[in-house]
């Protein structure tokens, strides 16, 4: 079945380390991927998406990700985190015809100072 | 600002009361969707409309109706209000051209109690 999986539920880093946060798919060819961020309280907010070409994206905020083929990853990264990226990560893919995203889990990401 | 307007933003509702969630966008997006969002367990899709005119169920439907009103406008019905429908609800809006889905934007939600 055609799926997201973020494998980590919670993670905490320390303020200015850092930071991966793991998206894996399951399909037969490359989809369209994204990454959301939620603040507590908040609505999801679009960081960054991979369509096609460079595997390497860059988004909002710092953050980038990179598009494995081989591993079916699309895992963010952000070198130093900061103690206001502590929130929820979403990890989303459309992968079928048609329009709907198939979002994660969701990691939390908890700063500690 | 451009983007997606839910309301209202909290309700309290008894069970068996009825509600409508609204929802609009301005960016001329021909997708919607609603969400329904749980601890521990993500987003969840309970009905879109991939264009004007269309509505389809998602991953959990029962006890919720829709309506797309216009190209703008995506409510959300709640018939008979029960405990387990306690949840953050998201409206969202995307482009589909073609094949595949270009991201949603999202609303900033409707906290919805029921006791």
């Amino acid at each position: 079945a055609q799926s997201v999986t973020q494998p980590d539920i919670h993670i905490t880093v320390s303020e200015g380390a850092s930071l991966e946060l793991r998206c894996n798919y399951s399909y037969g060819a490359t989809p369209y991927l994204f990454w959301y961020v939620q603040s507590p309280g908040q609505g999801l907010q679009l960081l960054l998406k991979y369509f096609s070409g460079d595997t390497l994206v860059q988004g909002i905020k710092g953050f980038e990700a990179e598009f494995k083929r081989s591993q079916s990853s699309f895992n963010l990264r952000k070198p130093s985190v900061h103690w206001s990226d502590a929130a929820e990560y979403f990890c989303a893919a459309n992968m079928e015809y048609g329009n709907k995203l198939v979002f994660g889990a969701g990691t939390i990401l908890r700063v500690k100072s | 600002n451009a983007g997606v307007t839910q309301t209202p933003k909290f309700q309290v509702l008894k069970t068996g009361q009825s509600m409508t969630l609204q929802c609009a966008q301005d960016m001329n997006h021909n997708s919607m969707y609603w969400y329904r969002q749980d601890p521990g367990m993500g987003l969840r899709l309970i009905y879109y409309s991939a264009s004007e005119g269309t509505t389809d169920k998602g991953e959990v439907p029962n006890g919720y109706n829709v309506s797309r009103l216009n190209k703008r406008e995506f409510s959300l019905r709640l018939e008979s209000a029960a405990p387990s429908q306690t949840s953050v609800y998201f409206c969202a809006s995307s482009v589909r051209t073609g094949d595949f889905n270009y991201g949603y934007t999202f609303g900033s939600g409707t906290r919805l109690t029921v006791v």
